[in-house]
């Protein structure tokens, strides 16, 4: 069975105080990794896609790395605005297995 | 705008009745995601469909029930048989099978007592 762990499960930064959050997965055939954000209320938001170990995404503020083992979403010198939970999921087949989720805070 | 709504926002219900959850999607995504999300845990797979008039049981179908008809909607049934039916509803969709990233809705958050 795929697992996703996700780890912290909260996280309280400054703002400017960079920070990664962990993706750690077991899954059978890897086909797709996968970052969101959720805002409270609403639904998941895609952030990025990532296929196979050594493969780097950016957008703005928020970098995805991926190992065979584990993902990192870092996040460089965070705003207050990028406060949400964090969810990583691992597809296999047409399933997307989902961890819990980080939650980020940033204080102004 | 292209995009997938869900209605409606909130709902509540008496137990012992079954609800309808709507989803729509505008993206011509062939295929289309129910998923369940309670506090604490990860999105849960409820129902999947591939296709128009095809679909597939995902890990917690037990007490619902879907359709497909036409390929922009994908209702949900939430029957008087799901014991914990409170929780918030997710509807996605991908132009496909993997490795197409999933686009979700907006939600719909189910109270029953």
């Amino acid at each position: 069975e795929d697992q996703v762990t996700q780890s912290p499960e909260a996280l309280r930064l400054q703002e400017g105080e960079s920070s990664s959050l962990n993706c750690s997965y077991t899954v059978s055939g890897l086909r797709g990794l996968f970052w969101y954000r959720q805002d409270p209320g609403k639904g998941p938001e895609f952030l990025f896609t990532l296929y196979s170990a050594g493969e780097e995404k950016e957008k703005e503020r928020l970098k995805a790395t991926l190992t065979k083992k584990e993902s990192f979403l870092h996040i460089t010198a965070p705003k207050p605005e990028d406060s949400a939970t964090y969810l990583c999921a691992v597809q296999n087949d047409y399933k997307l297995s989902f961890g819990a989720g980080t939650t980020v805070t940033v204080r102004a | 705008d292209g995009g997938i709504t869900q209605s409606p926002k909130y709902l509540f219900r008496k137990e012992g009745q079954n609800v309808t959850l709507s989803c729509e999607q505008n993206l011509n995504h062939d295929a289309m995601y129910w998923y369940r999300q309670d506090p604490g845990q990860g999105l849960r797979l409820i129902y999947y469909s591939q296709i128009v008039n095809d679909f597939q049981k995902g890990d917690i179908a037990e007490g619902y029930s879907v359709s497909r008809e036409k390929k922009e909607s994908f209702p949900l049934t939430v029957t008087s048989a799901q014991k914990n039916p409170t929780a918030f509803y997710l509807c996605a969709s991908s132009r496909g099978g993997p490795p197409y990233e999933q686009y979700f809705g907006p939600g719909t958050r189910l109270t029953v007592t």
